[in-house]
């Protein structure tokens, strides 16, 4: 069974550092695509990035480049979003999801994490 | 960036009925549309990929059309289970986006 365990819920003050992780299990770890997507409070779906854990190929969206690295550990299965510097409009639930290849370099995000809630708060 | 306009935001409506829902892309994305549908405090879930193709374990009643800038994901008949944030995403070109999603709660 696929499954992408995400780490728990972090409170931090703007300026503080922050790693998150997500772990799969269930299908092999290198072959697939894993990216992040951010949903704020009562807000909708947005992509931030991927990355290929065979070689740690990474793609970011625009709007997050700069802001958040995203990373692997392919030994033990990990995939990481981080920031150096959070800001209160950081705030929000953010979902790991395979990103599965069904046809060329397109995608479908077939399995998800259960989200990790960021709350960033003076 | 290719942006997607789905429609309606919010949609009422009954167990049974026939529902649609519509996503526009600022530009010709080919078939390479997914649906997803989330409930309130759940991660989303895949319903459709490829703008038609059915994910594994997903009921019948829903169904998925179109090609170029305009796509549909029809849910044939309503189940109380239905109601919940439905999101359309192009995965034609990076950056991957979403649309605003929409809404659909019961009348």
């Amino acid at each position: 069974e696929v499954q992408l365990v995400q780490s728990g819920a972090e409170v931090k003050k703007p300026g503080e550092s922050l790693k998150m992780s997500c772990k799969g299990s269930g299908y092999t770890f290198t072959s697939h695509w894993i990216g992040w997507v951010r949903q704020m409070p009562g807000k909708g779906l947005e992509w931030m990035g991927n990355i290929f854990p065979g070689d740690s190929d990474t793609r970011y969206s625009p709007s997050f480049q700069g802001q958040v690295t995203i990373s692997v550990d392919k030994s033990i299965s990990t995939a990481y979003l981080q920031w150096s510097s959070l800001k209160a409009s950081d705030t929000a639930i953010y979902y790991c999801a395979r990103h599965a290849l069904y046809t060329g370099r397109r995608y479908k995000l077939d399995f998800w994490g259960q989200g990790t809630l960021v709350t960033v708060s003076s | 960036d290719i942006q997607l306009t789905q429609s309606p935001s919010f949609l009422s409506a009954s167990v049974e009925d026939r529902v649609t829902l519509t996503c526009r892309a600022s530009q010709g994305i080919n078939n390479y549309l997914a649906w997803y549908q989330q409930k309130p405090g759940k991660a989303p879930k895949l319903l459709i990929y490829a703008a038609s193709t059915l994910q594994s374990g997903v009921p019948s009643r829903f169904s998925g059309s179109g090609s170029g800038t305009e796509f549909t994901l029809t849910i044939s008949t309503l189940q109380p289970e239905d109601f919940a944030t439905y999101y359309c995403q192009q995965v034609n070109s990076y950056p991957l986006t979403f649309g605003g999603g929409t809404k659909v709660e019961i009348k």
